[in-house]
């Protein structure tokens, strides 16, 4: 099955840095790949997602980049802020269908002013 | 707006009981998903359904069970609780394949 490895496990910023989290999938018939933003207390939300047809996605300050043959996807953020601190979490399609989704361990991203 | 909804925030309850979680979605969603999330494990896949009546395992499935017999209710059953199970439960919902999981607000369950 499916497995997704999420690098690195935390990472601390300065206010206007830029933050890079990486993602490794193993299953090369997956095709969408999710991050998720967890603040603290709160349920996961989507923040962008991008497609196996498509090799960047770009949605104001954060990016997603993928890398199909080397099975690898990232998350950019720039410009960070203290509100970006949170946990972020990868995934990636985990059946055929594409609704099972199988994520990352999480990336507690701390963004200090 | 979507809106996933479950059935307690806090939960305890003492080895061996069976336990019911329940998670409704207002959104006529088709599939839905149970997790538990543990702190450095992420958010790790127990079962999932597709339809009504219908469910597949996820990573995780050992010790739980679930049903769904209304498009809009998914539950989770632990049939004898133990210790190791204690965790925080999040419920999902989504419409169709590919697609964004609404989350429910969790349910944190403790083990005694």
């Amino acid at each position: 099955g499916e497995n997704v490895e999420q690098h690195p496990s935390t990472l601390s910023v300065q206010e206007g840095d830029s933050a890079v989290i990486k993602c490794t999938y193993s299953d090369s018939a997956s095709n969408y790949f999710p991050w998720y933003k967890q603040e603290l207390g709160k349920r996961p939300q989507l923040i962008i997602d991008i497609r196996s047809n498509v090799g960047e996605k770009k949605d104001q300050r954060i990016a997603v980049t993928l890398n199909k043959t080397a099975k690898h996807f990232s998350l950019h953020i720039t410009e960070t802020q203290p509100e970006d601190s949170a946990v972020y979490f990868c995934a990636a399609t985990a059946n055929q269908a594409g609704t099972a989704l199988i994520f990352g361990k999480g990336t507690t991203l701390s963004v200090s002013s | 707006d979507v809106k996933v909804t479950q059935s307690s925030r806090y939960l305890v309850k003492r080895t061996g009981e069976k336990v019911f979680l329940e998670c409704v979605q207002d959104m006529d969603h088709e599939n839905m998903f149970w997790y538990r999330q543990d702190p450095g494990l992420g958010l790790r896949l127990i079962y999932f359904s597709y339809d009504v009546k219908m469910k597949e395992k996820g990573d995780i499935p050992e010790g739980y069970s679930v049903s769904r017999e209304k498009k809009e209710r998914f539950s989770l059953i632990l049939e004898s609780a133990s210790t190791n199970q204690t965790s925080m439960y999040l419920c999902a919902s989504t419409e169709g394949g590919r697609g964004e999981q609404y989350f429910g607000p969790g349910t944190r369950l403790t083990v005694t």
